[in-house]
């Protein structure tokens, strides 16, 4: 099974600043998706890339894909108290198996 | 459109009980996960059934943990007997191939074993 591992763990800001979560790993993964989830519910789809050096941009959320597709970035521009959650990065691998990372915890203070 | 459909939301139960725990994937999705979460491990994956079928069931922790899938609308996760270290939060999620691996969560199901 391919690892994933995801930076920083927590991550505690003030609203209005910016911050970059970052998801590794040395194995190439077809497709890359980011979740976020929130206490006492389940991930929910931000993203999905699939292209190497793809970048997507979701409001003031931007997602890039590695070249190698074997890592990828998650910054979020302005942060908001809405942004707190659970961000996890997940993995495509052989048929729909999604590998998941163990998440960055972020926390926007107003 | 219904999401995945997990019931209970919320379980305690003392050690040594049978939990079952129960999903309805969402309509025309051909594949179902079972995912435990917790602080120390994060989101695991137990199983995943495609058309029914389980496919990979490497992340089922011991025999205790069973789960079946004997129509394309309701799946079941079964732990016998329960012990403390099963306490988590377990989702069920569904997605559909072609669906460029986009899975679907569940709510989850809150597992106390006291």
């Amino acid at each position: 099974t391919q690892l994933l591992e995801q930076s920083p763990q927590f991550l505690s800001i003030q609203e209005g600043e910016n911050l970059t979560v970052y998801c590794n790993s040395s194995s190439v993964f077809s497709s890359l998706q980011w979740y976020r989830q929130e206490p006492g519910e389940g991930p929910v789809l931000l993203v999905t890339v699939v292209t190497g050096g793809e970048v997507k941009k979701l409001k003031r959320l931007t997602f890039q894909f590695g070249d190698a597709r074997k890592d990828s970035s998650l910054h979020i521009t302005a942060a908001q108290p809405g942004d707190t959650g659970l961000y996890l990065c997940a993995g495509g691998e052989y048929g729909n198996k999604l590998v998941f990372g163990a998440g960055t915890i972020l926390r926007v203070k107003s | 459109d219904a999401g995945v459909i997990q019931s209970p939301r919320h379980e305690v139960t003392e050690m040594g009980q049978e939990v079952t725990l129960r999903c309805k994937p969402i309509s025309g999705h051909n594949s179902l996960f079972w995912y435990r979460q917790t602080m120390m491990r994060g989101l695991e994956l137990l199983i995943y059934f495609n058309n029914n079928v389980p496919i990979d069931d490497s992340g089922m922790p011991e025999d205790r943990f069973s789960a079946k899938m004997p129509n394309a609308s309701f799946s079941t996760l079964k732990i016998q007997p329960s012990e403390p270290r099963d306490s988590a939060v377990y989702f069920c999620a569904s997605s559909s191939t072609g669906g460029g691996n986009t899975i679907y969560f569940g709510e989850g199901s809150w597992l106390t074993v006291v």
